[in-house]
């Protein structure tokens, strides 16, 4: 069964904290993803990888960065959090060749006060 | 640029009634569809796809979906629905070019059911 797991389902941190947000999968792919949720917004990309060490920006990548050091890893990186990112976020993965279906993680929702 | 479109925000189902949440993209070649469903703190979790072949897609847990290229919409249908189905539904395209892979989703059709 496929599995993407998030390290924290709930996350509270002041701001101007540097927060880190773990995503692993473990079905080998190629493509990571991490996304942002807000009501009334939908889900709007954040960046997303396509290999190791690669990645790329998507549409909302202002205040964020990533690491990917490993395949099955994908890291989420706020250098200065602030309130106005509080949100959920979802990590999500897929083979390389597509089209292919995204798996999403449960999400972790972090307040930023 | 590809964009998706779910007009309706919320909406209210009785028990044992029908369903259908539309969806409707912008999109120049052959899309490739998605339906996901979120429950409340969850992720999201793959409904149905439409990649090519049939136009009616079945889906997990009694959906199906109807691709129809002349309306650029893909409507998700569900012909009773149960209490357990309250939920937010997302409806998504994947982009093309450099941003194959990605998907575009919709704001979410967030659905009630009544007793």
């Amino acid at each position: 069964d496929v599995k993407v797991t998030q390290s924290s389902r709930y996350l509270v941190k002041r701001t101007g904290e540097k927060v880190f947000l773990e995503c692993v999968q473990d079905m080998d792919h190629e493509n990571m993803f991490w996304y942002r949720q807000d009501p009334g917004l939908g889900l709007r990309l954040i960046y997303f990888s396509y290999d190791v060490k690669m990645k790329e920006k998507g549409d909302i990548p202002e205040g964020y960065s990533v690491s990917r050091e490993k395949k099955e890893r994908f890291s989420l990186i706020l250098e200065s959090a602030s309130t106005n990112q509080t949100s959920m976020y979802l990590c999500a993965s897929n083979p390389r060749q597509g089209p292919e279906t995204q798996y999403f993680g449960p999400g972790t929702r972090l307040l930023v006060l | 640029a590809q964009s998706v479109t779910q007009p309706d925000i919320h909406i209210t189902v009785s028990e044992g009634a029908s369903l259908e949440l539309r969806c409707n993209y912008s999109y120049g070649a052959t899309p490739y569809l998605f339906w996901y469903v979120q429950s409340p703190g969850q992720g999201l979790q793959l409904l149905l796809k439409y990649f090519s072949g049939d136009t009616l897609v079945q889906g997990i847990k009694g959906f199906e979906a109807e691709f129809k290229r002349s309306q650029s919409s893909f409507n998700l249908r569900k012909p009773s629905v149960h209490w357990s189905d309250a939920a937010e539904y997302f409806c998504a395209v994947e982009g093309y070019g450099g941003s194959q892979g990605n998907l575009i989703f919709g704001k979410g059709t967030k659905l009630s059911v009544k007793p």
